[in-house]
């Protein structure tokens, strides 16, 4: 069935370092691609999405394509922030009638100073 | 300002107990959603709707009921037949057209007493 695989967290890195979090999927169909981010005690808010194969999708310093020739969609960032300091989703939505999204399980980010 | 808002943002529930957790939006979206988060997992759909008068059930439908009256307000019931039902829930909202973005509530915790 249609699936999102992320790496297992927790991430843990030092302020300024480079960020990738591996996320890989499978889908019947041309599905759109995105990234959520998880503050403590919060919703849901989206990062970046990209709906095509090669589109990249970028906000706030992290980017990720649409790589469908490897069905993945790497976030990254080239300096993190303690503030990034969050759980990240990877997400993708099916081209059918439902309209919903398939969630990885979840890649936990930890910024130390 | 436009969003979705879900209260409460704490609930106790009591064994043998109904809750509802409510969801309002104002950004005048088709499509809302219901979603359950476990600690350290991914999101799973509960139930979504499309239009007013219509919903359908998602991935963990049982236990749970929901009714949508009101292009607004999409309201989720936890029945007594939710056995384990301690999760964070989140709405979301979306435009029914293709694959648009579902934008996110701040959640409701639900914990049994």
């Amino acid at each position: 069935g249609d699936s999102v695989t992320q790496m297992e967290g927790p991430v843990t890195l030092s302020e300024e370092a480079f960020l990738t979090i591996n996320c890989t999927y499978t889908a019947t169909g041309y599905p759109s691609l995105f990234w959520y981010v998880q503050y403590p005690g919060e919703g849901l808010q989206l990062l970046l999405k990209a709906t095509k194969a090669d589109d990249k999708g970028s906000n706030k310093g992290f980017e990720a394509t649409y790589r469908k020739e490897t069905t993945s969609f790497h976030l990254e960032k080239g300096s993190v922030q303690v503030s990034d300091s969050a759980v990240y989703f990877c997400a993708l939505t099916l081209r059918d009638s439902s309209y919903k999204l398939i969630f990885g399980s979840g890649t936990r980010l930890l910024v130390r100073p | 300002d436009g969003g979705i808002t879900q209260s409460p943002k704490y609930l106790f529930r009591k064994e043998g107990q109904n809750v509802t957790l409510s969801c309002e939006q104002n950004l005048n979206h088709d499509a809302m959603y219901w979603y359950r988060q476990d600690p350290g997992q991914g999101l799973r759909l509960i139930y979504y709707s499309q239009i007013v008068n219509d919903f359908q059930k998602g991935d963990i439908a049982e236990g749970y009921s929901v009714s949508r009256e009101k292009k607004e307000s999409f309201p989720l019931t936890v029945t007594s037949a939710q056995k384990n039902p301690t999760a964070f829930y989140l709405c979301a909202s979306s435009i029914a057209r293709g694959l648009e973005t579902q934008y996110f509530g701040p959640g409701t915790r639900l914990l049994v007493l």
